[in-house]
This record gives C-alpha cells, sequence and structure tokens, in this order.
C-alpha cells in the first residue's frame, strides 16, 4: 500500500543527544514536510522540502536539521540545541499539481528523559 | 501572514445530534481550504478541501463544509454525530500558487470533539 512511514513510533532521548526521525514515503510525492504537535497549539511547521536536494526553514527550524537526499525521504534530526524537544512529530507530503494537498503519516512521539 | 482561528477548544455534543465546528481564517485572498481530523496519537486525516466553485464541500464519513468569503470562514458541519467522531479536528489554510505560502498549511490549534451517548 501507497503511504508515508515514519520511524520509530515512539523514541526516548537523553539531554544532549542528538536524534533522527525517519520518514519514508512511496507516493512519488514532491513535497515533503516536517511538523510539530504540541498539545493546544495546533501543528508547526519546522521544515519543508519542495524537491531533493533543496529545503527550508519553516516557522520553527531552530535546533532542527533535515536533509532531502532522497525523493522518498526526508529524515529530520533533533538537535541537542533544540530547547523543548518533548512532542509528537507529523511528517507529510504533497504531490506538485495536486493543489495543496498535504497527506500525513501516523507520526512519532519523542521523549527527553 | 496567513492565519487559522478556531474558537472553539472543547465542544460536546449527544450523540446523533448535530455539530458544527467554527473557522475564520486571514488571508490576502481566498486562500485553499481544508479540514483534518485527528484520533489520539494518531496521524491526520483528511476529511474534505475548497479549492474554488460551489462553496458548499461534501467530504467523508458524513460531513460537510460552507465556504463564506463574506465572514471568512469555513465551518464544518454534521447533521447527526456518530460516537466515533471523537477526535480532534483541525482547519487549515494554504496559499495559492505563485505566493510565497504555496504549498504550505498554516493550521488553527484544534477543536476537540466529545461526544455523549
Amino acid at each position: 500500500d501507497g503511504g508515508i512511514t515514519q520511524s520509530p513510533k515512539y523514541l526516548f532521548r537523553k539531554e544532549g543527544q542528538n536524534v533522527t526521525l525517519s520518514c519514508e514515503q512511496n507516493l512519488n510525492h514532491d513535497a515533503m514536510y516536517w511538523y510539530r504537535q504540541d498539545p493546544g497549539q495546533g501543528l508547526r511547521l519546522i521544515y519543508y522540502s519542495q524537491i531533493v536536494n533543496d529545503f527550508q526553514k519553516g516557522d520553527i527550524a531552530e535546533g532542527y536539521s533535515v536533509s532531502r537526499e532522497k525523493k522518498e525521504s526526508f529524515p529530520l534530526t533533533v538537535t541537542s540545541a533544540q530547547k523543548n524537544p518533548t512532542a509528537f512529530y507529523l511528517c507529510a507530503s504533497r504531490k506538485t499539481g495536486a493543489g495543496n494537498t498535504i497527506y500525513f503519516g501516523e507520526g512519532s512521539w519523542l521523549t527527553v528523559v | 501572514a496567513q492565519s487559522v482561528t478556531q474558537p472553539d477548544i472543547h465542544i460536546t455534543v449527544s450523540e446523533g445530534a448535530s455539530l458544527e465546528l467554527r473557522c475564520n481564517y486571514s488571508y490576502g485572498a481566498t486562500p485553499y481550504l481544508f479540514w483534518y481530523v485527528q484520533s489520539p496519537g494518531q496521524g491526520l486525516q483528511l476529511l474534505l478541501k475548497y479549492f474554488s466553485g460551489d462553496t458548499l464541500v461534501q467530504g467523508i464519513k458524513g460531513f460537510e463544509a460552507e465556504f463564506k468569503r463574506s465572514q471568512s470562514s469555513f465551518n464544518l458541519r454534521k447533521p447527526s454525530v456518530h460516537w466515533s467522531d471523537a477526535a480532534e479536528y483541525f482547519c487549515a489554510v494554504g496559499g495559492l500558487p505563485g505566493g510565497t505560502s504555496y504549498g504550505k498549511l498554516t493550521f488553527g490549534q484544534g477543536t476537540i470533539l466529545t461526544v455523549h451517548p
């Protein structure tokens, strides 16, 4: 089945460590996104990529990094510089020409311990 | 900058009752508009979307939404709520092609729906 796969579903990190969240899609979508979700704050855009080897900062990019070496993959690294990393992270993708319809993965929970 | 407001943080309805979730947006033109639903600990599922044309759009699970340009609103409705509709609902706005916000969505803070039997 086509879809967006995020892994791991649950991740625990010690303070001061970097951690990478995986996002893979087999929908042949051109654009990919990372959102962060905190209770009562909706979703906030971290980074997005419209094409391979190119990406842009979203509204809350500080403390995060991404790469887009393949069309199917858009991993997110939460660095030790991120002050409050405990959150639910959602990856999404969109096919160019399909309006603005964005489809989401199932999310990854990151907890800093 | 575009923005979305969902005035109701939490709504409780009885099963079988009608439902309306409010959404107001701020944008320089008529944007693309979306409603998503999220079950606890899950990703977001697209319910419906408005790009242009008929201002009343039908979605999945019996939901519909009406775009009102004069009120900058895109309220979500359902005539009869089922217990399985309990979830969090998000309204989102997307920028038009050629604009700096094209391809990105801005979300409201969400409305949590509780359904009583």
